[in-house]
């Protein structure tokens, strides 16, 4: 009931190309879901994060859907360029703030 | 605001010694959380502080594991007896504890552990 699944594994897009990486879980006692960036050899960087009274929510090219009776969210990457290479990870928290984290996604993006 | 920092950034031990790592949150951050990743997969939560109290330990960390944060500064995490299951990248997080758990983590940039 922990768990937060996402997928792809990887993802190969072009540049100016639209990234879509999906994440699901079950807990209904999250209420805070945040998508990671990670650079090789870094630790994660925040990148947008929607709480589930919302259903979207837009920050420059990057966009989350929310969809709280699934129980799914999706990250949206307009415009991909090859400078957002980087693995990317859903998470989602409850009361006490520690993340769970989804196994992450590894998105190249191509010149 | 110089972020969170971390260290070592790196460690070699043999089977079986101990280690010990630092976290120093971004200052006046009340909340510090460790989390564990090994390759290719998510961190996972380990443990965390709110100031110097130690409110929560996943089941991973397992009695040879003990993370301490006194004055609700600084944190430390030692491992003991390290097998090489603890071979894994050791990152922390701090936050500003202020709005529950919506406030942003900001994480280090870790210890890589490796145990031989």
């Amino acid at each position: 009931q922990q768990q937060v699944k996402q997928s792809p594994q990887s993802l190969i897009v072009q540049k100016g190309g639209i990234s879509i990486i999906n994440c699901a879980y079950e807990n209904t006692a999250f209420d805070y879901f945040p998508w990671y960036q990670q650079f090789p050899g870094k630790g994660p960087a925040l990148l947008i994060a929607i709480r589930p009274d919302v259903s979207e929510k837009k920050e420059g090219r990057f966009t989350i859907s929310f969809n709280k009776s699934a129980k799914q969210f999706s990250l949206h990457i307009m415009d991909s360029q090859p400078g957002d290479s980087a693995t990317y990870f859903c998470a989602a928290a409850s009361n006490t703030g520690k993340l769970i984290f989804g196994q992450g996604t590894t998105l190249q993006v191509k010149p | 605001d110089t972020g969170v920092s971390q260290n070592p950034r790196h460690k070699i031990t043999k089977r079986g010694q101990n280690v010990t790592f630092r976290c120093d949150p971004i200052s006046e951050h009340n909340r510090l959380y460790w989390y564990r990743q090994t390759l290719g997969q998510g961190p996972e939560f380990l443990t965390y502080f709110q100031n110097e109290a130690q409110l929560e330990k996943s089941r991973l960390l397992s009695d040879r594991f003990s993370a301490e944060r006194p004055k609700g500064s600084f944190s430390t995490l030692e491992i003991q007896r390290t097998e090489q299951g603890d071979s894994a990248m050791y990152l922390c997080a701090s936050s500003p504890g202020l709005v529950g758990p919506w406030d942003e983590q900001y994480f280090g940039p870790g210890t890589r552990l490796t145990v031989t």
